[in-house]
């Protein structure tokens, strides 16, 4: 089945390690998106990928950066972690013919930072 | 500030019953407004969802009602069942914003046995 697959889906790390999270994708979507989700404030964007030379930000970037290697890799670095980058983070796709804009949503990553 | 606002953050509901949930959006250049339904360990996935120029749409147990006006919309759960317990966002999109999609706080649906 056409997926999208993070690595790792757990991860403990330190304040001030860089860290990356990988998201990979076989539904041949261009479009890819990071989210992160806190309990009591869903799910917010952090940047979003319309296609391989494309990156934008979304409403909470700051202390990420991203990097779309191909059309089926889009990954999510914090260069710094810090304690309030303690989060759930999900990697979707989406393709624009589908209605609603719906998005694919892989399995979360869950991100600790002591 | 939070453009979709969800409520209630958790609900609690007997077998049976009907849950409801209630969005509300400032933005009225959304042109859809999806749910989506998250179980533990997993991504969202969509629902169910709607545009603006009908006021209600139904999929099985599963209702949303739309007022414009009101710039509201609610999902409704006929006949919940213990399988639905899972957490369920409220969003809503714009056909020009290219997918993205603004969602609500989450609410986390228990129905108990």
């Amino acid at each position: 089945d056409a997926d999208v697959t993070q690595t790792p889906r757990n991860r403990i790390t330190k304040t001030g390690k860089r860290i990356m999270l990988e998201c990979s994708q076989t539904k041949g979507h261009d479009r890819m998106y990071w989210y992160r989700q806190d309990p009591g404030l869903g799910l917010r964007l952090i940047y979003y990928s319309f296609d391989v030379k494309d990156i934008n930000k979304g409403e909470i970037s700051d202390g990420y950066s991203v990097s779309r290697q191909a059309q089926a890799k889009f990954s999510l670095s914090l260069e710094s972690a810090i304690p309030n980058q303690t989060a759930l983070y999900f990697c979707a796709t989406s393709d624009p013919v589908r209605p609603y804009n719906e998005q694919f949503f892989g399995p979360g990553t869950r991100l600790t930072v002591l | 500030q939070q453009q979709v606002k969800q409520s209630p953050q958790s609900l609690i509901v007997q077998k049976g019953g009907i849950s409801i949930i209630n969005c509300a959006y400032e933005n009225t250049a959304f042109d859809y407004f999806p749910w989506y339904q998250q179980f533990p360990g997993k991504g969202p996935a969509l629902l169910i969802a709607i545009r603006p120029d009908v006021s209600e749409k139904k999929e099985g147990r599963f209702t949303i009602s739309f007022n414009k006006s009101a710039k509201q919309f609610s999902l409704h759960i006929m006949d919940s069942q213990p399988g639905d317990s899972a957490t369920y966002f409220c969003a809503a999109s714009k056909e020009t914003s290219g997918s993205r999609l603004t969602f609500g706080e989450g609410t986390q649906l228990t129905v108990n046995p």
